[in-house]
């Protein structure tokens, strides 16, 4: 099993649905947690982080973490064309730096005007 | 505020042969780190670089190599090349020491393709 999945998708919707995206885990020490958007021939951009249970919400973005059945998820409202990319998650038992964390596959999603 | 640069964006190569990579992080960034992208495998932490220092390094076998130079400037390269080491290379530059992620910006990476 691997430290942290991700369903790869494809992913397709209409414009104006509300997204789910999802990535599960098997740490338990898993403390900080990021979402990044990566458009084709592009690099990664953080979109959201989080530290430890709970949500945080940022515009048309909200990232919520369920530490207890180590399940994450990133929630776009009303998805936009400009919103389909790869969504990648990922996580760290330690504070923040790259060689901790343990990125997911991705998820591809294509928003359809 | 120029980004992250990485040079080449594409390249082919054969197997046996090595590749060198270039990376120019944003003016004022000290760190520097690798990754490597795979479908299906997600992003890999390579190594990281601080004031021409290594500091950390991922799995990868000795391979893989890099180094900084004194304007932050990083270089990564791969000897003895092989099919599996066809991926996307991310380079991601952080203002402050220690590679924090939470700080650092991606640039867009150069598709290697081995032949």
């Amino acid at each position: 099993q691997k430290e942290v999945e991700q369903d790869p998708g494809p992913l397709s919707v209409p414009e104006g649905a509300i997204v789910s995206l999802n990535c599960t885990y098997s740490n338990s020490a898993f403390q900080y947690f990021m979402w990044y958007r990566q458009y084709s021939r592009k690099g990664p951009e953080l979109l959201m982080y989080t530290y430890s249970s709970g949500n945080k919400e940022d515009g048309r973005f909200t990232a919520q973490v369920d530490k207890s059945s180590k399940y994450i998820s990133l929630f776009i409202r009303d998805s936009q064309p400009s919103d389909s990319a790869t969504y990648l998650c990922a996580m760290s038992g330690s504070r923040g730096y790259g060689q901790n964390f343990v990125f997911g596959p991705g998820t591809r999603l294509s928003v359809l005007p | 505020k120029a980004g992250v640069t990485q040079t080449p964006r594409y390249l082919i190569k054969t197997r046996g042969q090595q590749v060198t990579l270039s990376c120019s992080p944003i003016s004022g960034h000290r760190s520097v780190s690798w990754y490597q992208q795979t479908p299906g495998q997600g992003l890999q932490f390579l190594f990281e670089y601080f004031s021409e220092t290594q500091r950390n390094k991922g799995n990868f076998p000795g391979r893989f190599s890099g180094r900084q130079f004194s304007n932050s400037r990083s270089e990564m390269n791969v000897s003895t090349l092989e099919l599996g080491d066809s991926a996307l290379y991310l380079c991601a530059s952080s203002p402050q020491g220690a590679g924090s992620l939470t700080e650092a910006f991606f640039g867009q990476g150069t598709r290697l393709t081995v032949v």
